[in-house]
């Protein structure tokens, strides 16, 4: 079956230091992996995505790394805000239809 | 103001009791989604709506129903509602076929069955 999970359910990080948050997914057919930010209160919010055939995509201050030989997703922020304090979720989307299977979540502390 | 909004933003009822989530959207979006996020856990799909006669069962439709009044709306229904379908409930939109992973989601409807 299709399962995407997180290695770490909480990560905590010293305000300005990079943060690295990391995915397993089982599903090798997917087309697009994507990260979500899920802060407090609030509904998720897309980061980035990145195709599958590609192996790194750089945002604002974030990196997506996808390693397809071992199922691997991470996620990269640079110089960690307090803002950035959330839970992060990945998730994968076969055939590009939109039916995205979300992983359990990662949460991101940063301290001051 | 929100481009995605939810009501009722909480609800608290008794098991047996027919439930009505709602969403609309200003986004102008064809596609509307129906999640469900349990404690600890990811966001699964309820049901999706690629357009105002497209209906589709997401991972979990079972005790579940959905009505697309059109474009902008979107609602969820629990025909029965059952304790274990307490949960946060989030609807979301996106647009064209080629940004399906781009989602916007609404603030989420906390709902309690007794």
């Amino acid at each position: 079956g299709e399962s995407v999970g997180l290695h770490l359910p909480t990560l905590s990080v010293q305000e300005g230091d990079n943060s690295i948050i990391n995915c397993a997914y089982s599903n090798s057919a997917s087309d697009y992996f994507i990260w979500y930010k899920q802060e407090s209160g609030k509904g998720p919010q897309f980061i980035i995505d990145i195709r599958s055939n590609m192996d790194k995509r750089q945002g604002q201050r974030v990196t997506v790394l996808l390693n397809k030989t071992v199922k691997h997703l991470s996620l990269q922020i640079a110089a960690t805000q307090p803002g950035d304090s959330a839970v992060y979720f990945c998730a994968e989307n076969k055939e590009n239809t939109g039916k995205l299977i979300f992983g359990q979540g990662t949460t991101l502390q940063v301290k001051p | 103001d929100a481009d995605v909004t939810q009501t009722p933003r909480n609800r608290i009822t008794k098991t047996g009791k027919r439930i009505m989530l709602e969403c609309s959207q200003t986004k102008g979006h064809d596609r509307m989604y129906w999640y469900r996020q349990d404690p600890g856990l990811g966001l699964r799909l309820i049901y999706y709506s690629f357009d105002v006669k497209d209906i589709n069962k997401g991972e979990i439709s079972d005790g579940y129903s959905v009505s697309r009044q059109a474009q902008a709306k979107f609602s969820l229904s629990l025909e029965s509602a059952i304790p274990n379908q307490t949960a946060l409930y989030f609807c979301a939109t996106s647009g064209a076929a080629g940004a399906p992973n781009e989602q916007f989601f609404g603030p989420g409807t906390r709902l309690t069955v007794l």
